[in-house]
């Protein structure tokens, strides 16, 4: 069974810091994806990850995969109080041959003044 | 441009009584999802559908249903509705290697 887990599952940061997401998966996958949910709110999808070393970035956000070690980071630069969100990392299960997500826990970020 | 349309919105259960969650997608994606999300848990898949008239039991899938009913839509049932099914539940839809588009979510309480 497809294990996805991410930390830390709180993070308070202050404004103008930087700070890195983990999200760690227990099988063969290159396909991860990571989204965003603002309190009350759907997911948003943020960065699509299809292969080995693969690197994205958005603004503030960065994220890359790397296969061979079943981890993502989603690194953030220089925070800022819009950043504030759920943050949700998403593996597909390769196996089955289509798309089926399991999704981490999930990593609460809180960005202080 | 809808994306994916959850009905409804929230809702309120006696325990024991049966419901139906409508979802819709227009992007013409093959493949449709069920998730719910409890706190501390993160999403937890109920069932998928990878193409119209196919559905498939995911992580949680007791006590629900499911219809793909065409390619656009899929809806899940809960049959006699439990206290622990107090949930947010979201629809999703999505192409192979692509992004999930998430519909706005249905609070659902069991009392």
């Amino acid at each position: 069974e497809l294990k996805v887990e991410q930390n830390p599952l709180f993070l308070s940061m202050q404004e103008g810091k930087n700070y890195t997401i983990y999200c760690n998966y227990s099988t063969t996958s290159d396909r991860l994806y990571w989204y965003r949910q603002d309190p009350g709110k759907s997911l948003e999808s943020l960065f699509v990850l299809l292969s080995n070393g693969a690197v994205k970035q958005e603004g503030r956000l960065m994220a890359s995969l790397d296969t061979k070690a079943r981890l993502s980071t989603l690194h953030i630069t220089a925070a800022v109080h819009d950043l504030s969100a759920t943050y949700f990392c998403a593996v597909d299960q390769e196996r089955f041959g289509n798309e089926k997500l399991t999704f981490g826990t999930g990593t609460r970020l809180t960005i202080i003044p | 441009n809808a994306g994916v349309t959850q009905t409804p919105k929230f809702q309120v259960l006696k325990t024991g009584q049966s419901m139906t969650l409508q979802c819709a997608q227009d992007m013409n994606h093959n493949s449709m999802y069920w998730y719910r999300q409890d706190p501390g848990m993160g999403l937890r898949l109920i069932y998928y559908s990878a193409s119209e008239g196919t559905t498939d039991k995911g992580e949680v899938p007791n006590g629900y249903n499911v219809s793909r009913l065409n390619k656009r839509e899929f809806s899940l049932r809960l049959e006699s509705a439990a206290p622990s099914q107090t949930s947010v539940y979201f629809c999703a839809s999505s192409e192979l290697n692509t992004e999930a588009f998430f519909g706005q979510g249905t609070r659902l309480t069991v009392v």
